[in-house]
């Protein structure tokens, strides 16, 4: 299948920071790629949808705000944790697709951890 | 989007077929059946997925029955390595082709 990075893997950071976590498509073009938190315990949860070249499309109660999503090629998207506080930890996931109608590949997921 | 029911829970002797069941009862006509897998602490595994015929590859069987209101993943031989939640998901795969995951199932494989 495709392969998903995302880079850090884990990070951990002071209250009051912003953190900003990459999702790259590697061997395909994603012209749409999907933000997920996983709190432990629990399932995924879809947090926005994001398009090359345009604005994000955010679930009912996430704030958009908080969560900045940058998708600025078709290889990469970005999502910032500003003014992250300790309910904010959780395992953020990202997932990208080649094109309408294809199947979404998952990226290994980013460990954040707010003291 | 239509939801979907898993059992909680599931055990499997390492060896033997696994066979995951889910209802989707309210799948709509241009909706598709997807299985993904999550190992702990990564992300979700792409598995399989379907319209209405039955699907094989190098890691599953999907089963879909002729109603479409369910189907069943078939892991022909588990072994430990396929200890893992289960998702079956539906989409239409369209313009948004959002996943929605619901609770899945842990498939445990016991030696």
């Amino acid at each position: 299948g495709a392969v998903v990075s995302q880079h850090p893997s884990r990070v951990i950071c002071k209250s009051g920071t912003s953190v900003k976590i990459e999702c790259r498509s590697l061997d395909f073009q994603a012209t749409t790629m999907f933000w997920y938190r996983q709190f432990p315990k629990q399932s995924l949860m879809l947090m926005a949808t994001s398009n090359e070249g345009s604005k994000a499309t955010y679930e009912q109660g996430v704030e958009k705000d908080k969560f900045l999503i940058n998708h600025a090629s078709l290889t990469l998207s970005t999502l910032t944790v500003t003014s992250a506080h300790p309910e904010d930890s959780s395992f953020y996931i990202c997932s990208a697709r080649p094109g309408q109608g294809e199947t979404q590949y998952f990226g290994p997921g980013t460990r954040l951890l707010v003291l | 989007d239509a939801k979907t029911t898993q059992p909680p829970s599931m055990d499997c002797a390492e060896g033997r077929a696994a066979n995951l069941p889910c209802n989707h009862s309210t799948i709509s006509g241009n909706e598709y059946v997807y299985w993904y897998r999550q190992i702990h602490s990564q992300g979700p595994q792409y598995i399989i997925h379907g319209l209405k015929n039955n699907e094989t590859n190098e890691m599953a069987s999907l089963i879909i029955t002729e109603d479409r209101k369910s189907s069943t993943l078939i892991l022909p031989h588990a072994t430990l390595r396929d200890t893992a939640v289960y998702y079956c998901i539906v989409s239409d795969g369209g313009a948004t082709n959002k996943l929605i995951f619901g609770t899945g199932t842990l498939l445990a494989v016991q030696p």
